[in-house]
């Protein structure tokens, strides 16, 4: 039944060690998002695909990458992880664009020590 | 730019009714959302609000004015359950993209 599935639920990291978290969705949705969120926080957004198409928010790290390789997968890199990006990563996917509901994932937490 | 202000925390008792408003300035508007996020969950998706009214789903309604740049939330015969922070988010015309408010922690107390 899992619609937006994130692999891992928790991953714990080392400053500096780059670290990967992954989506994969079931629905064939077209957009796919990756949100950072902090404790009691709203979420932000990093970036977005529209298909194959990259959208990068202004001020989203370098540090922060994305790959889609095909509809149903999203990989979200972290090439060198600072303290300062300890936070719930949100995966979401909607069938278009901003006017359709977004389907969460249950997130990966990421500590970093 | 874009700015969403919803109160930081609420405090309710069960079985009564609350209000969540939602304030916002952003040019292009397209419409709200509302989500349900419990601590340490993905959030969920509410109710969806492009035209100016009330939008009634069960015990959650969803209300919007377009002119005044202000929306709510109001939950009804409030259960335990409903303890959450519920998001506003608004999506304009520049692009695919939601921004969210902070998000309203709301207790319900017995």
């Amino acid at each position: 039944d899992a619609m937006v599935i994130q692999n891992p639920r928790y991953q714990v990291t080392q400053f500096g060690k780059p670290v990967t978290l992954s989506c994969s969705q079931t629905l064939n949705h077209n957009v796919m998002y990756w949100y950072q969120q902090k404790s009691s926080q709203a979420p932000k957004l990093l970036f977005h695909y529209y298909d194959k198409d990259f959208n990068n928010e202004a001020d989203t790290p370098d540090n922060f990458q994305s790959r889609r390789p095909n509809t149903s997968f999203c990989f979200l890199d972290i090439r060198s992880p600072g303290l300062g990006d300890a936070a719930m990563y949100l995966c979401a996917t909607s069938r278009r664009g901003g006017d359709y509901e977004q389907y969460f994932g249950p997130g990966t937490r990421l500590t970093v020590t | 730019g874009q700015n969403i202000d919803q109160p930081t925390e609420m405090t309710a008792t069960e079985g009564a009714i609350v209000q969540i408003n939602c304030t916002y300035q952003t040019s292009g508007f397209n419409g709200l959302f509302w989500y349900q996020q419990h601590a340490g969950e993905a959030p969920t998706f509410l109710s969806y609000n492009v035209l100016d009214g009330l939008e009634e789903k069960g015990r959650f309604s969803s209300f919007l004015s377009r002119s005044k740049g202000y929306s709510y939330l109001l939950l009804k015969e409030l259960q335990m359950k409903d303890s959450a922070s519920y998001l506003c988010a608004v999506h304009n015309n520049a692009g695919n993209m939601l921004t969210f408010g902070g998000g309203t922690r709301l207790m319900v107390k017995p």
